[in-house]
């Protein structure tokens, strides 16, 4: 199995300051077919997981153009230019290149 | 809009064999565009992609269950099911139906759209 790794597990960060969580996995993720099935997901508490960002860099219908996402082969980062209050919650990489598809552990984004 | 909804027992015995069914509404799963897809998430196994069944009826498991778990297709209902037998105190978790957005034409997405709420199960006798 691909196993991806976030750093950090945690996150406080100010209202209205930038954030960025880093996810590796153990294997490249371009798939056979050239592109990278690379996903960001935003759980807030309470509520199953949404997906923001899908391919690396593409930002999902309806997501705020403060988050962005970078990254090739095994690194990748998710970006949030400037925090606001309703992004709290848990961030998780995940990878739809290899089955079985596998997520990371997930980062908690917290308002200091 | 598409919206996925689970339901099924909340409790199951060791052993038994848990049944979880998802019903969509505002879309087909007669569609070549995705998976439709079980996940689970447990706080000391985080997120674990189950399995899924496309709309030809061909299916993948995680290899970690395959030999307890199976999903099925009802077409007729607009539904698709989890069955997981032998179950244990570690199938303890919140069940997930979820669909993955494949492709719309020539562009890839391999993205987890849609989630249903969740359903808690407990394995508990």
């Amino acid at each position: 199995d691909v196993v991806m790794t976030q750093t950090p597990l945690s996150s406080p960060v100010t209202l209205g300051q930038p954030a960025s969580i880093s996810c590796r996995s153990s294997q490249s993720l371009v798939h056979s077919d050239g592109n990278t099935y690379l996903s960001w997901l935003q759980q807030r508490p309470g509520q199953p997981p949404r997906l923001l960002i899908y391919r690396i860099s593409n930002r999902f219908s309806g997501v705020p153009d403060r988050f962005s996402g970078s990254g090739a082969g095994t690194d990748f980062t998710l970006k949030i230019s400037r925090v606001d209050a309703e992004d709290v919650g848990v961030y998780y990489c995940m990878q739809t290149t290899q089955f079985p598809y596998t997520f990371g552990q997930g980062t908690k984004l917290e308002i200091k | 809009q598409v919206q996925l909804q689970e339901s099924g027992p909340g409790l199951v015995k060791p052993s038994q064999t848990l049944s979880l069914t998802c019903a969509v509404s505002g879309g087909s799963v007669n569609s070549g565009n995705y998976y439709w897809s079980w996940i689970r998430q447990s706080p000391g196994k985080g997120l674990e992609w189950i399995g899924h069944i496309y709309f030809t009826g061909s299916t993948y498991y995680n290899p970690s269950l395959k030999s307890r778990v199976s999903v099925s297709l009802d077409t007729s209902e607009n539904q698709f099911s989890l069955r997981l037998i032998s179950v244990n105190a570690a199938d303890t978790a919140v069940y997930y139906c979820a669909r993955v957005l494949l492709w719309l034409g020539h562009y890839y997405y391999f993205g987890v759209d849609v989630w249903g709420q969740g359903t808690t199960v407990t394995v508990s006798s």
